[in-house]
């Protein structure tokens, strides 16, 4: 396994312009997770799947983006009508869930290198 | 949001034990305090994680104060392939909520 994939790994676009990334997880992982990291900052949660269920979003993820993961497998994150604060690194990170309720807490999670993002 | 507070910087010397402290006094029962790193232009890579007891493995120990308000991440010989921003995240259900870091820089 090659680990989690990112594509592409940079994107320039104009304002008002939609992007589309995509995010391959580990194979057997049944989570995935989107972060958004801007310039000095920690990454930030957007949202996570688990298998092809989206089950929270954050208050972060505006009407713009939407993010799918058919079938359980790969997934996407959407931007629609580009604004220059969507600048930023967008993360895909994967896990096998070991426990949950409680015990989700302990799943770890494997990062992706990331999908760069600037917007003009 | 849990929260964790990490000082921004920190130096140590090659091959000289590193220390890096975490705050977390919102930590609830139930939340994992889990440690990562990032080196530049990749993503946040795992380097331990624990509930209340301390933890070894191979990269780092986890050092998990008795009331669990505070950790502390140690390295036992920095090299320079440690340079890299730490994250001390609580994981908390289903989210993992990081703070800027504590940025390690270490001199040869």
């Amino acid at each position: 396994d090659t680990g989690v994939s990112q594509n592409p790994r940079h994107k320039i676009t104009k304002r008002g312009q939609n992007v589309t990334f995509r995010c391959d997880p580990i194979s057997e992982h049944n989570r995935l997770y989107w972060y958004r990291q801007t310039l000095g900052q920690g990454p930030e949660f957007l949202t996570y799947f688990q298998n092809e269920a989206q089950l929270e979003k954050s208050r972060l993820l505006s009407d713009r983006f939407s993010a799918e993961r058919p079938k359980g497998s790969f997934s996407t994150l959407e931007i629609q009508r580009t604004e220059q604060g969507d600048s930023a690194m967008y993360l895909c990170a994967s896990s096998l869930s070991v426990g949950t309720g409680e015990y989700s807490g302990a799943n770890v999670l494997t990062f992706g290198a990331g999908s760069r993002l600037t917007v003009l | 949001d849990a929260k964790t507070t990490q000082p921004n910087s920190m130096e140590s010397n090659e091959e000289e034990p590193v220390h890096l402290p975490c705050n977390h006094s919102t930590i609830s029962g139930t939340d994992y305090i889990h440690w990562y790193r990032q080196l530049p232009s990749q993503g946040p890579e795992y380097v331990i994680h624990g509930l209340t007891s301390n933890v070894n493995n191979r990269m780092a120990s986890l050092a998990i104060a008795e009331d669990r308000k505070s950790s502390t991440l140690i390295l036992h010989r920095a090299t320079l392939r440690d340079a890299a921003v730490y994250y001390c995240i609580l994981g908390t259900g289903n989210q993992f909520y990081f703070g800027t870091g504590t940025s390690l820089t270490v001199i040869p």
